[in-house]
């Protein structure tokens, strides 16, 4: 079974200008997660689909950041603009059920804003 | 606030050793407490507890949950360096589907 995909895994942008992140779920998984993982802390949920609706995006600031999953399958997130504080490496997990233990998480795009 | 808290932030040990790592908790409509190992990619899941004084148990890891006191740990016998990384506790709260909310890491170093 292949894994979450998540592409690019590495990014370096100045200030202000913008970016975009893919994520490929895992097969049939119904429910999409984004994590913001700062380096020192553990990751933080920014949103968080079911199919191609929106569950909860309660902590993702909405003023620079946006995500999609139209067709209820991939995803993307995307930065515009960019701030130094948005350094951080961005996750994305997939899961089945409702269950925590059962979300599958993708290697990460860790993102260099300078 | 949900707020999750790790202790310590990190711990260097030998070849061998046993370590206790810890997980006090403060969320609303507490569902399970999760820890996950993660190296140098995502974290990998390790345990799921929902019931107080029950321990899990794989190879060398175990874990135990006390939601009177709000708490977890998770121990690690005779670690090996294959053990290093950082060991994440997360709290799943019934509040938007099956939100977790993380600490921030106990990172283990187990020297040879």
């Amino acid at each position: 079974e292949a894994g979450v995909a998540q592409s690019p895994r590495y990014k370096i942008i100045e200030k202000r200008q913008s970016v975009a992140f893919w994520c490929n779920p895992i097969s049939g998984h119904a429910t999409l997660y984004w994590y913001q993982q700062i380096l020192g802390q553990g990751p933080k949920l920014l949103i968080q689909f079911q199919n191609n609706g929106v569950v909860d995006d309660s902590q993702l600031p909405k003023d620079r950041f946006s995500a999609e999953r139209l067709k209820g399958v991939d995803s993307t997130l995307k930065i515009q603009p960019a701030k130094l504080e948005d350094s951080a490496v961005y996750l994305c997990a997939s899961s089945l059920g409702y269950r925590g233990s059962e979300q599958y998480f993708g290697p990460g795009t860790r993102l260099t804003v300078t | 606030e949900d707020k999750v808290v790790q202790s310590p932030l990190s711990l260097v040990v030998h070849e061998g050793d046993t370590v206790t790592l810890n997980c006090s908790y403060e969320v609303t409509n507490f569902r399970s407490l999760l820890w996950y190992k993660q190296e140098k990619k995502a974290p990998t899941f390790l345990f799921m507890l929902t019931s107080s004084g029950i321990e899990k148990k794989s190879g060398r890891l175990s874990s135990i949950l006390d939601k009177k006191e709000l708490f977890s740990i998770l121990n690690i016998t005779a670690t090996q360096t294959g053990d290093s990384a950082v060991y994440l506790c997360a709290v799943e709260a019934v509040e938007y589907g099956n939100k977790l909310v993380f600490g921030a890491g106990t990172i283990l170093r187990v020297k040879s």
